[in-house]
């Protein structure tokens, strides 16, 4: 079975910093790659998302991620997180007619 | 427009009991989904349905079963609760089952079987 794996458990960054999460996925063939986000006492709600076209998709609130197809991964970026982007992480991976999330990424934005 | 709703938010429930977690969305989604979230473990997917009177497994679906008699509703059932059914679960849908439709989440119901 396909297994996503986050390797940053817990993030904490000074407003400003550039942030990077790391996502890979076990294994190839087509697959559709997904970002979710949880803030505090929020629903998980849709970043950004991946299936086909140009490997680098913008999302929302000014949130990037890279597929590299060889590298079996999907991670995300912005330039320059805010405080209001204190939440945790998700990164999803569909392929067929199963998704499979990652453990997540606790992100903590000190001002 | 609620979205997903989901019921009950949380229950405690003894080991062997029945229950059943409740899941409507009004947003006339093909695909519904329920997840559970356990620390560590993240979300994993238990069982989905691609439209109404079709259901499929997912990764975790042992001990739990679903059923999809109209488009808006999705319950999911534990026949015989045992304590490794402590999670969170979530339900969500999609406007199709392919994995380019963003799935839409509930709140969560956090259930705790003693």
């Amino acid at each position: 079975a396909q297994s996503v794996s986050q390797h940053n458990h817990h993030v904490i960054l000074s407003e400003a910093a550039s942030l990077e999460l790391g996502c890979n996925y076990s294994y190839g063939g087509t697959v559709n790659l997904f970002w979710y986000v949880q803030y505090p006492g929020q629903h998980l709600q849709l970043l950004l998302k991946y299936f086909s076209g140009d490997p680098l998709v913008k999302g929302i609130k000014g949130f990037e991620a890279e597929f590299i197809k060889s590298k079996f991964s999907f991670n995300l970026r912005k330039p320059s997180v805010q405080w209001s982007d204190t939440a945790e992480y998700f990164c999803a991976v569909n392929q067929g007619n199963q998704f499979y999330f990652g453990t997540g990424t606790s992100l903590t934005v000190i001002p | 427009i609620a979205g997903i709703t989901q019921a009950p938010t949380s229950q405690i429930l003894a080991a062997g009991r029945r229950m059943t977690l409740r899941c409507t969305q009004d947003m006339r989604h093909n695909a519904m989904y329920w997840y559970r979230q356990d620390l560590g473990l993240g979300l994993r997917l238990i069982h989905y349905s691609n439209t109404a009177g079709t259901t499929g497994k997912g990764e975790v679906p042992d001990g739990y079963s679903v059923s999809r008699a109209n488009t808006d509703d999705f319950p999911l059932t534990l026949a015989s609760a045992v304590p490794s059914q402590t999670s969170v679960y979530f339900c969500a849908s999609s406007n199709g089952l392919a994995g380019d439709n963003e799935q839409f989440f509930g709140p969560g119901t956090r259930l705790t079987v003693l």
